[in-house]
Formats: C-alpha cells, sequence, structure tokens
C-alpha cells in the first residue's frame, strides 16, 4: 500500500528564515508526488508535483521539492519566509492499485507558522 | 475564470436532519471527488464520480450519498447527520482518472447541532 508521513505536525519559522517541510512516502511502484498548500477556510491549490521528469521541481510562490528515491524523501523548501506562507501543508501521493487508482492519498498535513 | 464553486460556503444543520452540499464545476471536467475533512487532519476521499461512473470508497459510510445530475453538477447529501459528522468538505475536480492535478473548491464548512 501507497503513503505518505509528513513529519512535524507544526513547524514555525521567522520571516525571511528558510523554509522545511518533510514528507517521506512509501510506495512499491515510481510514485507521483504532490504538494498542496490550504490557507485557512479555503480549499486546497497545488504547490507543485513530480511525475518522474527532474527530481528537483519548482512550484508557484518559490517553493520547490527534491525528489529523493534513496531517501523516499520529498521535502518542500522556500528560502525566504514569507508572512503569507502561513497556511497547512499537505503532502500526496497518488494512488496506483485498486479500484480508486488516480486519486490521491494526503499526509496529515503541517501548519507553517511565520513569525515576523 | 473557470473555477470550482461550492455552496455554501457554510451551512448548520440539525442532527438528524438531512442536508445537500453543492458543486459546481466551469472546467468542463470528467471527473469530481468529494472528500471530507475534520478539524486538523487530512482530506480524505468518500467517493467520486467519473462522468456518470459512481465509485465509493470503501469505508465511506452509508449515511452519505452522492448525485451527479450534469457534467458541471455534483451534490453531497448527508441523510441523517450526526456530530462525527461536522467537517469541512471539500469538492474537486480533474480532467480524467489519473490525472496529476486535481483541482479544489474552496469548501463547505458543516456544523451539526
Amino acid at each position: 500500500a501507497q503513503s505518505v508521513t509528513q513529519l512535524g505536525s507544526h513547524v514555525s519559522v521567522s520571516e525571511g528564515a528558510l523554509v522545511l517541510l518533510r514528507c517521506n512516502y512509501s510506495s512499491s511502484v515510481p510514485p507521483y508526488l504532490f504538494w498542496y498548500v490550504q490557507y485557512p477556510n479555503q480549499g486546497l491549490q497545488l504547490l507543485l508535483k513530480y511525475t518522474s521528469a527532474a527530481t528537483l521541481v519548482k512550484g508557484i510562490n518559490g517553493f520547490e521539492a527534491e525528489f529523493k528515491k534513496s531517501e523516499t524523501s520529498f521535502h518542500l523548501t522556500k528560502p525566504s519566509a514569507h508572512m503569507s506562507d502561513a497556511a497547512e501543508y499537505f503532502c500526496a501521493v497518488r494512488r496506483d492499485y485498486g479500484g480508486s487508482q488516480g486519486n490521491l492519498i494526503f499526509g496529515k498535513g503541517t501548519k507553517l507558522s511565520v513569525k515576523p | 475564470d473557470a473555477m470550482v464553486i461550492q455552496n455554501p460556503r457554510y451551512q448548520v444543520t440539525q442532527f438528524g436532519k438531512p442536508v445537500t452540499l453543492s458543486c459546481s464545476q466551469t472546467l468542463n471536467h470528467n471527473v469530481m471527488y468529494w472528500y471530507q475533512q475534520k478539524s486538523s487532519q487530512a482530506p480524505k476521499l468518500l467517493f467520486h464520480y467519473y462522468d456518470k461512473d459512481f465509485n465509493n470508497e470503501a469505508d465511506t459510510p452509508d449515511n452519505f450519498q452522492s448525485r451527479r445530475p450534469n457534467t458541471s453538477f455534483c451534490f453531497l447529501d448527508i441523510r441523517s447527520p450526526g456530530l462525527g459528522d461536522a467537517a469541512m468538505y471539500l469538492c474537486a475536480t480533474s480532467p480524467r482518472l489519473g490525472t496529476d492535478t486535481q483541482y479544489f473548491g474552496p469548501g463547505t464548512r458543516l456544523t451539526v447541532l
């Protein structure tokens, strides 16, 4: 079965500091991986996705993520945090088995706080 | 702009009183999904429609039903809401099954009194 694990339910950084949100996946097949962001009382918005092309993926709002097969990781980073980055971030893997093939399996989320 | 719209954004219902949540899309996507997201938890897929084909997740309670009268609209019916059904309900669409990106609506927050 496939799954994602997000380490740290809450991360706090200062404005201008590096943002690092961790995601590890489990998959018996080459995974398709995603990061979504959710602002308070909003739906989810796609930040970036890995679909077996370049291992370093650049997304919107200055975020990027690197796929590391040896570490089964897909951590999300941003060099300099902005106050507007405060939100909840979800890592997801595309399901590749069973009747719901193609659907997304989400991690539990990491809430990012940015201090002035 | 093409988008996914959910109405209402906030819904209050009483224990046991049927409620319907609405989702519409202007993206002309074939697949529509309904997720339940409880506080501080990951979105949990309830079911999806591929065109008119309905696919229920194995652990979705019978209390939850869905209708898709046409490509643009999809409804979530909760027949007898319990206190445990209070959550954010998210609708999403994608062009086809297995497509990389799902496009989410803003969600409907359901309160059960």
